[in-house]
């Protein structure tokens, strides 16, 4: 079975800086799918970031990007110029291309942006 | 409005209490899903359908039924609730027939179990 691990409860950093939220997961699959869900305190699970395993290049979407490491199961969003909008919950989640797409989410990481 | 409602929004219930959080969706989707939420757990699946007449288990169902009423309503139930079933559900939806493979979800419902 596939896990995901997200092993930072909570992060804080100023407003404008760039933090790095970490990633890792378990599979013997070769083709998947990658996610970054966001959740703010309004708890909508937003979409933030799509990454295809069979793809090398890193996703991005305006000031959010991935650090995509398929050989060492590592998949890490950067928020690049980060803003007090960012400060949610923010999960990682796997899914499996064959078979039954469900998603298998990390623990989340608490990301709070500080004026 | 929404495309994928959840009802109620909130909840507080007792033990032993039979309720049901029920789920529509509008985007014609044909496959369905209940998450719940727990601090420092994640998400995770209840139970996923993907169509009117496919129920699969997930990772965690006991104490739970679902009933998937039509190709749009999808609805979750606990049978005799009890206090570690607090928690946020989600219900979420996909369509497998393009390549975009994603899940939108609702707006959650918050359960108490006193």
């Amino acid at each position: 079975a596939q896990t995901v691990t997200q092993s930072q409860p909570e992060m804080s950093v100023q407003e404008a800086e760039t933090v790095t939220l970490s990633c890792t997961y378990d599979t013997s699959e070769s083709n998947y799918y990658l996610f970054w869900y966001k959740q703010p305190p309004s708890r909508q699970m937003i979409l933030v970031i799509r990454q295809e395993a069979y793809k090398q290049q890193n996703a991005t979407e305006n000031r959010f990007s991935v650090n995509f490491q398929k050989a060492a199961k590592s998949f890490s969003l950067k928020i690049s110029d980060s803003q007090l909008g960012d400060t949610a919950m923010y999960f990682c989640a796997f899914m499996n291309v064959q078979g039954a797409q469900k998603l298998v989410f990390g623990q989340g990481t608490r990301l709070t942006i500080n004026p | 409005d929404a495309d994928v409602t959840q009802t109620p929004r909130n909840r507080i219930t007792k033990t032993g209490k039979r309720i049901m959080l029920e789920c529509s969706q509008t985007k014609g989707h044909d496959r369905m899903y209940w998450y719940r939420q727990d601090p420092g757990l994640g998400l995770r699946l209840i139970y996923y359908s993907f169509d009117v007449k496919d129920i699969n288990k997930g990772e965690i169902s006991d104490g739970y039924s679902v009933s998937r009423q039509a190709q749009a309503k999808f609805s979750l139930s606990l049978e005799s609730a009890i206090p570690n079933q607090t928690a946020l559900y989600f219900c979420a939806t996909s369509d497998a027939r393009g390549t975009n493979e994603k899940l939108f979800f609702g707006s959650g419902t918050q359960l108490s179990v006193l």
